[in-house]
């Protein structure tokens, strides 16, 4: 079945430290994105990418990077430069025509401590 | 500024009575609204997408209706099953996707 798996469940984050997250799709879609979720407020984008080699800052970039070697793939790293990084994380995918807007994978939760 | 509000943020019910989710937008030039459904702890699905005003969609218990500055997101006859956070997302003709805070939404037995 085609889909996108986000890796791991959940994180722990000692202060100071970067940790990756990890997401992976076999729906041969071009654009990935990847999303915060806090309580209370809507999602946050945070990077996006609509093809291999190239993506773009979201609302919320400052102390997130990302990467896109493969199209099947878009890591996050939350660097230690976030000052605020206890969040629900959502990676998604979407083909180009967005007929079913977004696909989601099963989030990370990422906590400091 | 293009901005999607729902309404409202929580909503319980009993099980079997009916009601509307409601998420109002403004956005240049629509091109798509999207409803999804989560579970706590877990990403969106998919549900609906609706393009134009006056166009609806149904699945099972739930139908949903666009029009000119809003939709809605009709629940007939809820089981509890049917508990879960309502999202509401527009496309805007910048291509830009913004997400509602969602609707809580909870069915008691």
């Amino acid at each position: 079945d085609g889909g996108i798996t986000q890796s791991p469940k959940y994180l722990f984050r000692k202060e100071g430290q970067n940790v990756t997250l990890s997401c992976e799709q076999n729906l041969n879609h071009d654009a990935m994105y990847w999303y915060r979720q806090d309580p209370g407020q809507g999602l946050r984008l945070i990077y996006y990418s609509q093809i291999v080699n190239d993506f773009q800052k979201g609302d919320i970039a400052e102390g997130y990077s990302v990467s896109r070697e493969k199209k099947e793939s878009f890591p996050l790293t939350v660097t230690s430069a976030q000052k605020n990084p206890t969040a629900f994380y959502l990676c998604a995918s979407s083909s180009r025509d967005r007929i079913y807007g977004y696909t989601f994978g099963s989030g990370t939760r990422l906590t400091v401590v | 500024e293009d901005q999607v509000t729902q309404s409202p943020e929580a909503l319980r019910l009993q099980e079997g009575e009916s009601s509307s989710l409601n998420c109002s937008y403004t956005v240049s030039g629509l091109r798509g609204l999207f409803w999804y459904r989560q579970d706590p702890g877990k990403g969106p699905e998919f549900l609906f997408t609706l393009y134009s005003a006056g166009e609806e969609k149904e699945k099972e218990r739930l139908k949903a209706t666009l029009t000119k500055k809003e939709s809605f997101l009709h629940i007939t006859a809820p089981k509890p099953e049917d508990s879960a956070t309502y999202l509401c997302a527009v496309q805007g003709g910048d291509d830009k996707i913004i997400f509602g805070k969602g609707t809580r939404l909870h069915i008691l037995p």
